[in-house]
């Protein structure tokens, strides 16, 4: 069955720095993976998603992500945090059992803060 | 072109009553998701449908059903409400092929009293 796990609960980065939020996952069978965020009061945005055709992945605001087979991870990275990128980011894997089960499997979440 | 929409905004309702969602996915959409986001729980899939019909659902008790219309848009039912239910309810869309995208609205937030 497929997991996610993400590492960190809550990072805090200063206004510049380097964005890095970990997830990890577990899957029987080649991943899609996928990045949204949640600003407060929200629905889910996709940031970036992974589909096997190029192991790094660029995504909307300066997002990117690499996906390491080996490693079995897929971190998500900003070179440089602006203040508008504090919210709540979720990694997620498409199920899938003997069939499509049509469901995303979430991990619980990184709360990005960014410092001035 | 219109994202995922979701009515209403917010919900409150007492405990034992019953709550309606509602939503519309994109255009061309055929399958939509739907998903509880409590306090503390994360995200949980609920339900998933497509064609008009139930696919999928996830670990919750029957009370909580739902169904798809001829416009694919969706109704999710949440009978005898408990304070419990109370959460963020989040639907998304896609064409319902593996690995798709699900594009998801802006949520309903229900709470129980």
């Amino acid at each position: 069955a497929q997991s996610v796990t993400q590492l960190g609960s809550h990072v805090s980065v200063s206004e510049g720095a380097l964005v890095l939020l970990r997830c990890n996952y577990s899957s029987s069978v080649p991943p899609y993976l996928f990045w949204y965020v949640q600003y407060p009061n929200q629905g889910l945005q996709l940031l970036l998603k992974y589909t096997s055709a190029a192991t790094l992945v660029k995504g909307i605001n300066g997002f990117e992500a690499e996906f390491k087979k080996s490693e079995t991870s897929f971190h998500l990275t900003k070179p440089s945090a602006h203040m508008s990128d504090a919210a709540e980011y979720f990694c997620a894997v498409s199920d899938r059992g003997s069939s499509n089960t049509g469901k995303l499997i979430f991990g619980q979440g990184t709360t990005l803060q960014v410092k001035p | 072109e219109a994202g995922v929409t979701q009515s209403p905004t917010h919900l409150i309702k007492t405990r034992g009553q019953q709550a309606t969602l509602r939503c519309s996915p994109i255009s061309g959409h055929t399958s939509v998701y739907w998903y509880q986001q409590a306090l503390g729980l994360g995200l949980q899939f609920l339900l998933w449908y497509d064609e008009g019909e139930e696919r999928n659902r996830g670990n919750f008790p029957p009370r909580f059903s739902g169904r798809q219309f001829p416009n694919y848009s969706s109704e999710l039912n949440v009978n005898a409400l408990e304070l419990e239910d109370s959460a963020l309810y989040l639907c998304a869309s896609s064409g319902g092929e593996f690995g798709e995208t699900q594009y998801f609205g802006p949520g309903t937030r229900l709470l129980v009293l």
